[in-house]
């Protein structure tokens, strides 16, 4: 199974400043056929699904706002929330969807400082 | 719009089985596969399987192989998950959700609002 990490567990910004979360596979995620890494990031607010906002490490699903931002590849991803508003207060999961089982990280929750 | 609409909350002792449904609309069904996604309190999502809606294959969490089953209804839109042999770790919110192509290897891109599945003697 590829194993998921995340770092940091938590993290507190201020309001309009940049938040940045990282993930790790245990090997990498990158499908050769395309040249795409099955990486995708998901925010989840309390009492809610997830809900998708990044696939393929760096496209943004239709209407997720432009300040949401992923990159990186084969086995190294990052998150970043440029200017985090009220609203991104949430837990982030990477998810990787390469290899069955398709696996999480175990989260990251963004708070305001 | 994309939607699922699971069933409702659930309360099972040991030893018994549990089926989830989620109806789906807003789109075709049989263009996608299912996914089940389950929860516990303060984990990580944990991936159980999915079914390609369309021709019926599955597949599961070696985990969960031998206890877990999948199932669709094309003509109802709905898709179903049922789970035997329930132990107190099994509690956990159950999410269906469509995988974003219809080959399984997607990212999942519309969720159910979940359905809250309790264990206990």
């Amino acid at each position: 199974d590829i194993v998921m990490t995340q770092s940091p567990d938590s993290l507190a910004v201020s309001l309009g400043e940049r938040a940045t979360i990282n993930c790790k596979s245990s090997q990498s995620v990158l499908y050769s056929s395309n040249n795409k890494n099955d990486l995708a990031w998901y925010q989840q607010k309390p009492g809610q699904p997830p809900k998708l906002l990044i696939y393929w490490a760096s496209t943004r699903e239709s209407g997720v706002p432009d300040r949401f931002s992923g990159s990186g590849s084969g086995t190294d991803f990052t998150l970043t929330i440029t200017s985090l508003q009220a609203e991104d207060v949430a837990v982030y999961y990477c998810h990787q969807y390469n290899s069955a089982p398709f696996t999480f990280g175990p989260g990251t929750k963004v708070d305001i400082k | 719009q994309v939607q699922f609409v699971q069933s409702g909350a659930e309360v099972k002792k040991p030893a018994a089985s549990v089926k989830v449904s989620c109806k789906a609309s807003g789109y075709t069904f049989t263009s996608y596969a299912v996914h089940w996604v389950r929860q516990a309190p303060g984990q990580r999502p944990e991936w159980m399987g999915w079914i390609n809606a369309g021709n019926g294959n599955t597949k599961y969490s070696q985990k969960l192989q031998g206890r877990v089953t999948i199932t669709r209804d094309t003509s109802a839109s709905i898709a179903y998950v049922e789970l035997r042999s329930l132990t107190p770790e099994d509690t956990a919110v159950y999410y269906c959700a469509r995988g974003k192509g219809a080959g399984g290897y997607d990212p999942f891109d519309c969720w159910g609002q979940g359905t809250l599945v309790t264990v206990s003697s």
